[in-house]
């Protein structure tokens, strides 16, 4: 079943920051998150496996909150290239499913 | 290194027509997989392969077969294209299910 990602899309300033939110109704093994940039294909950003933790990449960091079935995605003092549409996928033992999106726009 | 190689880049096809699409991967993955990207509908998986000679079906596979010959290449078909199979398709490959998806760059196709 696909995960639910909020919000569908956020703006921006330059140094604002985000959160992005990735639910789901099965039970999660693993959590993995994308970036993708228009017209080109998406970028791995970070796997959560379960168990609570917290993973970091530059100004981008994530939870995994194993018994409410959700992750977080933030993204902190944003730059010009976070811009994007952001995607977790929730993992079981052989494929993903994706969220479907949420764009990301930041501006100067 | 060229990762994921997928071809060609774009195609425009008339309905009914046959095609198919090819996935090569140099890093020696395990995993491959094919995904349909449509306007809001995020990464829909068509089908995957755990491994050589390997193939199981995702979330949309209606219209779509693929064969997994060789652990390097996997390839996707359509037998007789119809308009609603217009997307961007990706191809991914990756060690485990738990490992990061290396992505391709993708094949545009319309289906007149």
């Amino acid at each position: 079943q696909q995960p639910v990602q909020s919000p569908q899309a956020v703006i921006l300033r330059e140094g604002e920051d985000a959160v992005i939110n990735c639910s789901s109704s099965k039970a999660l093994y693993s959590v993995h998150w994308y970036r993708q940039k228009h017209g080109e294909a998406p970028v791995f950003l970070m796997i959560l496996l379960k168990g609570g933790e917290q993973k970091g990449h530059e100004k981008i960091s994530a939870s995994f909150n194993e018994k409410k079935q959700q992750s977080s995605l933030y993204l902190t003092a944003s730059q010009l290239s976070y811009s994007g549409t952001y995607f977790c996928g929730t993992g079981g033992s052989e494929k993903l499913v994706f969220g479907k999106g949420t764009k990301l726009t930041v501006n100067p | 290194n060229a990762g994921v190689t997928q071809t060609p880049k774009f195609r425009v096809l008339k309905t009914g027509q046959s095609m198919t699409l090819l996935c090569a991967q140099d890093m020696n993955h395990e995993y491959m997989y094919w995904y349909r990207q449509d306007p809001g509908m995020g990464l829909r998986l068509i089908h995957y392969s755990v491994g050589e000679g390997t193939t199981a079906k995702g979330e949309v596979p209606d219209g779509y077969n693929v064969s997994r010959l060789k652990k390097q290449n996997f390839l996707l078909g359509l037998e007789s294209a119809a308009p609603s199979q217009t997307s961007v398709y990706f191809c991914a490959s990756s060690w485990t299910a738990i490992q990061p998806q290396h992505f391709g760059d993708g094949t545009r196709l319309s289906i007149l």
